[in-house]
């Protein structure tokens, strides 16, 4: 199993601003990856975080709007960048346990913001 | 891409009634994954199906994954009002680790 601590917890931002949202694992794993559940809706995965090199984005999500960083196996981070009221989500942080490629994921507590 | 479609969206049943969600792909997967999401909370994951065919119980709940591994469901008999909760299926496709969820079924039981 794996242990995901994610923070802020939640946050209320101003439109234009930017927020980094942060993942700390308890052990080293080779797959992140970040989703975002708008309201009442499921999760859509923005993008795999690689570690030693750039993201890869899903389709409609691009690397200016939500930079992602991978320093190494346990951390990564994630930033919503010049947000809209569009942008109010709670963004999860996932982890497949372990150096597995497939398997169950772990998630974080997530991180609900909310753009005024 | 790949799609993955789960119904319904909603259901209310009355405590002790039968549940069932449905999930298809637009693809063939190599695992489908059910997650168990409650009011507030992260989803948890319940269970994971790679075999053609395969149905696992877990007590009051039963996973079918379908023989061309296109489509699966999740049948909870005998409902409690702990089960309330949004349940997603999620296919998992090659080797990429990715997975890609359904739009959930939220259950009511009402007691």
């Amino acid at each position: 199993s794996a242990v995901i601590s994610q923070k802020p917890s939640r946050d209320i931002c101003q439109r234009g601003t930017s927020l980094t949202i942060q993942c700390q694992v308890d052990s080293q794993v080779t797959m992140m990856f970040w989703y975002r559940q708008q309201p009442g809706q499921s999760l859509t995965l923005i993008a795999t975080a690689n570690q030693g090199s750039e993201a890869t984005y899903e389709s409609g999500f691009v690397i200016d709007k939500f930079p992602i960083s991978r320093p190494n196996l346990t951390f990564s981070t994630l930033t919503v960048s010049n947000m809209s009221p569009e942008d109010s989500s709670i963004y999860l942080c996932s982890v497949v346990s372990g150096q597995k490629n497939t398997g169950e994921l772990f998630f974080g507590e997530g991180s609900r913001l909310t753009v005024l | 891409g790949q799609q993955v479609m789960q119904i319904p969206q909603y259901q209310h049943v009355q405590e002790g009634e039968d549940f069932t969600t449905y999930c298809n792909s637009s693809t063939t997967l190599s695992n489908i994954q059910w997650y168990k999401q409650r009011p507030g909370g992260h989803p948890v994951f319940l269970i994971q199906l790679v075999k053609s065919g395969e149905v696992k119980k877990q007590k009051r709940l039963t996973f079918q994954f379908g023989e061309a591994k296109k489509n699966s469901s999740l049948h909870i008999t005998a409902t409690q009002t702990t089960d309330v909760g949004t349940y997603f299926c999620a296919g998992q496709s090659g080797n990429t680790g990715k997975l890609i969820f359904g739009q959930g079924t939220t259950l009511q039981v009402k007691p």
